[in-house]
Formats: C-alpha cells, sequence, structure tokens
C-alpha cells in the first residue's frame, strides 16, 4: 500500500469546519507536514507537527497528531471558499541516510457556499 | 529570483523524442527534488540531490529517466525516448534539506507526449 494515505474529496459548505485525515507508516518521521495546492500553482507548505507534539494551533488550523495510530488530521475552522483547494499530507521518511518527504494523493478540498 | 522557477512550462512532444526540462532553485538551498503529479494522482518522488550528488535514485521510473545538477544550483531532468504515459506535471522543490525542511516548490513543467 502506498506511506501516506489520505481520502481524495472533502466537501464542506462554507462557514463549517472541515478535517483532511491521513495515515502515515513510518513511526521515525521527525516532521509531519500539511501542503496546500490551489489551481494552477505550486504546492506551499500549509503547516507543519514535530512528532513530539500531538497538536498544534496556527490561527483557523489545528493540527492533531495521533503518533500511535499513525494518524494526522488538519481542520480548518470557519471554512472559507478562499480554503478551496488539494491539502496534501507528507512524512520524511529516511532514504539513503538523508529524509525524503512522501507525499499522499491529496485531498481536494471543495467549500460551498 | 525569490522563488523556484521552471522552464519551460509547458512542453508538447511526440512519442520518441526527447525531453529536457530545467529548475532553478532559491539560491542557497542544498537539497532540491524532482517529483512527478499525473493527473488525479499524488506526488511521485523521483529523484532527490543534496549539493550536485544524487544519494537516491530510486524514484527514477525508467533508465529513460536522468537527472543532474550543476554548480549546486540548476538542474535538469531529461526523459528519452518519451513515452504517453511520461505525461504529467514536473514538479521542482527545493530546500535548506534540515530542520523543519520546508520545501519551496516551483510552479511545474506540464508535458504532453502526443
Amino acid at each position: 500500500g502506498e506511506d501516506v494515505e489520505q481520502s481524495l474529496f472533502l466537501s464542506v459548505r462554507e462557514g463549517d469546519s472541515s478535517v483532511i485525515n491521513c495515515t502515515y507508516t513510518d513511526s521515525s518521521s521527525t516532521y509531519l507536514y500539511w501542503y496546500k495546492q490551489e489551481p494552477g500553482a505550486g504546492l506551499q507548505l500549509l503547516t507543519y507537527i514535530f512528532s513530539n507534539m500531538d497538536m498544534k494551533q496556527d490561527q483557523r488550523l489545528t493540527v492533531l497528531l495521533n503518533k500511535k495510530d499513525k494518524h494526522l488530521s488538519l481542520r480548518i475552522a470557519d471554512t472559507q471558499t478562499g480554503d478551496s483547494a488539494i491539502y496534501f499530507c507528507a512524512e520524511s521518511i529516511k532514504s539513503g541516510g538523508s529524509y525524503i518527504p512522501t507525499f499522499g494523493r491529496g485531498t481536494s478540498l471543495i467549500v460551498h457556499p | 529570483g525569490a522563488g523556484v522557477s521552471q522552464s519551460p512550462s509547458n512542453k508538447v512532444t511526440e512519442k520518441g523524442k526527447d525531453v529536457e526540462l530545467r529548475c532553478d532553485p532559491i539560491s542557497g538551498h542544498t537539497a532540491l527534488y524532482w517529483y512527478r503529479q499525473r493527473l488525479g494522482q499524488g506526488l511521485e518522488f523521483l529523484i532527490y540531490f543534496q549539493g550536485n550528488s544524487a544519494p537516491d535514485k530510486s524514484g527514477l521510473p525508467s533508465d529513460r529517466f536522468s537527472a543532474e545538477r550543476t554548480g549546486e544550483s540548476v538542474s535538469t531532468l531529461t526523459i528519452q525516448r518519451t513515452q504517453q504515459e511520461d505525461s504529467a506535471v514536473y514538479l521542482c522543490a527545493s530546500s535548506f534539506g534540515q530542520g523543519v525542511d520546508e520545501q519551496f516548490f516551483g510552479p511545474g513543467t506540464r508535458l504532453t507526449v502526443l
């Protein structure tokens, strides 16, 4: 199976909360990341969490990490139409002495009025 | 420039031709990565450079793919004898290669093989 798994689509109403879930495989990952890709643009780092943390909050974003279950989630409060994008979960996997970021397939978030 | 740039932005080629894709990373970034993104798919890791060396080439899908980096700066990804399944967006990213290691992505090159 894939190293990083996430659901492909999520549709929410403007103003509601969005929760995007991800499971990963490498327990030695030091950092776990959420990247955002807006239509026609490259990926940008949205937020990250250090592996010894279980929660990180940044304005409307909340990242939860469950190391036991290797589960990562991103919660967006008060979702806006501008949040419509593809969200990629990523972990760093050790390969050849270095850590290589490994990405999931991305979750397309659609926000409708 | 301030960000990662890639050229060309779009490339249409005929099956069997060779193509060369270019990436200009952010100055000072020692790590450089190439990914492939097929329509509706995630990012497929191809290769990364630490300086001018590529410690891990295991992600290259076939021996038709090669990459090099010079001067710890520009990188080129070459695809020989292109096939239709090579059609995808090829993304380049660079980073400092340590710590949080945020990757900064370029806009990508959309390759279409007819």
